[in-house]
């Protein structure tokens, strides 16, 4: 696709179950961003990738979140035991290359309610 | 600790009117900023953004202009037009991190 492509765009599950939110970034683009707002706030960093390492990881919030891009491509943003204080919009974007001058696309996000 | 403000959570203004988003940061090592600009159930678009080594960016009806000393930046577009109605957030970042702290947006509203 031509965009940033985010699955599913909605997800409910209950407190204490597993979730994986999967992100397709655009072809080519090399670095990775996933990043979560909350109701009422900005979009707020948990990590980035930079091909298929993460290069920062430091808005991670706890040890129950962990993502992966294991071809460099494909990114899955893991959270385990939900808590109901994980419901948010869950935001990925791309850029061609690294760095805060590269504009970033994001996609359309996954709602994610934990109940 | 909010490190970049948009103290005006909404902003009304008829069509053909300027519109002028304001942000406000606390990190003085921030040194790039830009602007998003955000629909319901999409994610948000690049539209504008500055480097620190400047105090305005232009691009057609859109300005945004830095003041270091204050800390503070906003984004003009004028003339405003129903569909420039969105959510805009100013985000920051500093050489050597590659994420940006974004403020919590401000609504704006076009009346036509």
């Amino acid at each position: 696709g031509a965009g940033v492509s985010q699955t599913p765009s909605n997800k409910v599950t209950e407190k204490g179950k597993y979730v994986e939110l999967r992100c397709d970034p655009i072809s080519g683009h090399t670095a990775l961003y996933w990043y979560r707002q909350s109701l009422g706030q900005g979009p707020e960093f948990l990590i980035y990738f930079q091909g298929t390492g993460a290069a920062d990881d430091s808005g991670l919030p706890n040890d129950r979140f962990f993502a992966v891009r294991p071809e460099g491509s494909v990114s899955t943003l893991k959270i385990q035991r939900t808590e109901r204080g994980d419901s948010a919009v869950y935001l990925c974007a791309s850029s061609l290359n690294p760095g805060l001058n590269t504009e970033a696309f994001f996609g359309q996000g996954t709602r994610l309610t934990v109940v | 600790d909010q490190q970049v403000k948009q103290n005006s959570p909404s902003l009304s203004v008829q069509e053909g009117r300027i519109s002028i988003l304001n942000c406000d940061y606390t990190n003085s090592m921030f040194d790039y900023f830009l602007w998003y600009k955000k629909y319901p159930a999409e994610g948000p678009t690049f539209l504008i953004s500055i480097s620190s080594i400047k105090d305005k960016n232009e691009d057609g009806r859109f300005t945004v202009f830095l003041n270091k000393s204050a800390k503070h930046l906003s984004l003009h577009i004028v003339p405003s037009q129903p569909g420039d109605s969105a959510v805009y957030f100013c985000a920051a970042g500093g050489s050597g991190t590659y994420k940006y702290i974004f403020g919590t947006g401000t609504r704006l509203k076009v009346l036509a």
